[in-house]
């Protein structure tokens, strides 16, 4: 079963917008990753957060984790064509002898000129 | 390093037909994992491997069977293809066995397949 949900599932913005997506996950996480795939091409990891932090940033990235709500936000800030590509979250589901990551939907990030 | 590499990157089979999809990375990572992207469904976990000798399923490993002889390489079997196995089908890797969700994952190329 699916347990990051992101939102919005496309989204459409100019270069030099900042473009935020959602993630939303029901069970209690250890960890929240985020992860980025060109049209085509492997998944490509951006970030990960731990359930005890509650803001991570990485260039121009920015992840927040609200772990009361069960949910997490990627921002991408002053936004560029080459951002275009679908982002992921994963989350885990602990086994007891490793972790499984559970995969969301993603959202299509479509950046203009 | 060449990272995660998949073999082949498009094949088409006929329904009932086997075939492995190679998958092997040169990182020494001890976590090896396949998913299957579908449109809309995001990524799903079938087979993983957190060491040569130990394998588990995943959320959809039903069709397919996979083995880890060595660190190296993970390879997946599709023993009596169907149609509902068209997908594109990706290898990842990571350096902890212990959790996957602790450490960043490397994915391959992925390897498109059709199922006529």
């Amino acid at each position: 079963s699916q347990q990051g949900e992101e939102d919005p599932q496309a989204l459409s913005i100019q270069e030099g917008e900042n473009a935020t997506m959602n993630c939303s996950y029901k069970t209690s996480i250890n960890n929240l990753q985020w992860y980025r795939q060109n049209s085509g091409r492997g998944l490509v990891h951006l970030i990960l957060i731990r359930s005890n932090e509650r803001e991570k940033h990485s260039g121009r990235l920015r992840v927040t984790l609200d772990t009361s709500k069960k949910s997490s936000s990627l921002l991408i800030t002053a936004s560029r064509a080459a951002d275009t590509a679908s982002y992921f979250c994963a989350t885990d589901e602990n086994t007891g002898t490793a972790s499984k990551l559970t995969f969301g939907t993603g959202t299509r990030l479509q950046v203009t000129l | 390093n060449a990272g995660v590499t998949q073999t082949p990157k498009f094949q088409v089979l006929k329904t009932g037909q086997s075939m492995t999809l190679q998958c092997a990375q040169d990182m020494n990572h001890e976590y090896m994992s396949w998913y299957r992207q579908d449109p809309g469904m995001g990524l799903r976990l079938i087979h993983y491997s957190v060491g040569a000798g130990i394998t588990d399923q995943g959320e959809v490993p039903n069709g397919y069977n996979v083995s880890r002889s060595t660190t190296e390489d993970f390879p997946l079997r599709l023993l009596s293809a169907a149609p509902s196995q068209t997908s594109v089908y990706f290898c990842a890797s990571s350096y902890s066995s212990w959790s996957a969700s602790y450490n960043e994952q490397f994915f391959g190329p992925g390897t498109r397949l059709t199922v006529l």
